[in-house]
């Protein structure tokens, strides 16, 4: 099975960066994978690792230690429009035979003024 | 619009009733996931089909929940009698079966029991 742990609530400014740490423990691992949901909307893709190190994409970056089973989504130059709650989830590994994602509870970001 | 498409949108029904929802995934897609999401949480998954098959149920899908996808391409899921901790959004989700697996979701069914 899968256990996700990320934080419940972060704040931070616009214009700033901010760091949001997911844990994992997994009997298999097959990828990792970072969603954004606005309050009342579904989860829309950002990012997907599963090789170690750090994906790029625009102003969002995200990090994969396998070894550590850790992660984090980094986003930059924050903007007004990314409060919203972010969510880790994990893939298991293909010969399990499972396919769904196991989600964590999802960190909210609150950008102030 | 390409995008997995969900129906109806909010559906209040009263304890005991019958419910059932549909799901339109993106048509390239023949993997398509049910999961249940509370407030305050992650999605929770229910079940997935690859093309017309159901190959994987989670244990929180009890005997009261049922869901179907007979030509491969749109799924229903059905809830029977349904109860007030049957409150959710039910989201639907697509993807291929190759490449990253990234999955799409439809904009859920925000259901609520009385």
């Amino acid at each position: 099975g899968q256990n996700i742990d990320q934080p419940t609530e972060m704040t931070a400014t616009e214009g700033a960066i901010v760091q949001i740490n997911c844990t994992y423990q997994t009997s298999g691992f097959n990828g990792l994978f970072w969603y954004q949901q606005h309050a009342g909307e579904a989860p829309t893709f950002l990012s997907y690792n599963v090789l170690d190190g750090l994906e790029e994409k625009g102003r969002f970056s995200s990090f994969l230690s396998r070894s550590k089973g850790y992660s984090y989504l980094l986003l930059k130059e924050l903007q007004m429009k990314d409060s919203a709650s972010y969510l880790c989830a994990v893939r298991d590994a293909e010969d399990t035979g499972r396919r769904a994602l196991t989600f964590g509870s999802g960190t909210r970001l609150q950008v102030q003024p | 619009d390409t995008g997995v498409s969900q129906n109806p949108r909010h559906k209040i029904t009263k304890r005991g009733q019958n419910v059932t929802f549909r799901c339109d995934p993106i048509s390239e897609h023949n993997r398509l996931y049910w999961y249940r999401q509370t407030l305050g949480q992650g999605p929770e998954f229910l079940t997935y089909f690859q093309n017309e098959a159901q190959l994987e149920k989670s244990r929180l899908l009890s005997d009261r929940f049922s869901a179907e996808r007979p030509k491969g391409s749109f799924s229903t899921l059905e809830i029977q009698r349904t109860e007030q901790g049957d409150s959710a959004m039910y989201l639907c989700a697509s993807s291929r079966d190759r490449g990253t697996y990234e999955q799409y979701f439809g904009p859920g069914t925000r259901l609520t029991v009385t």
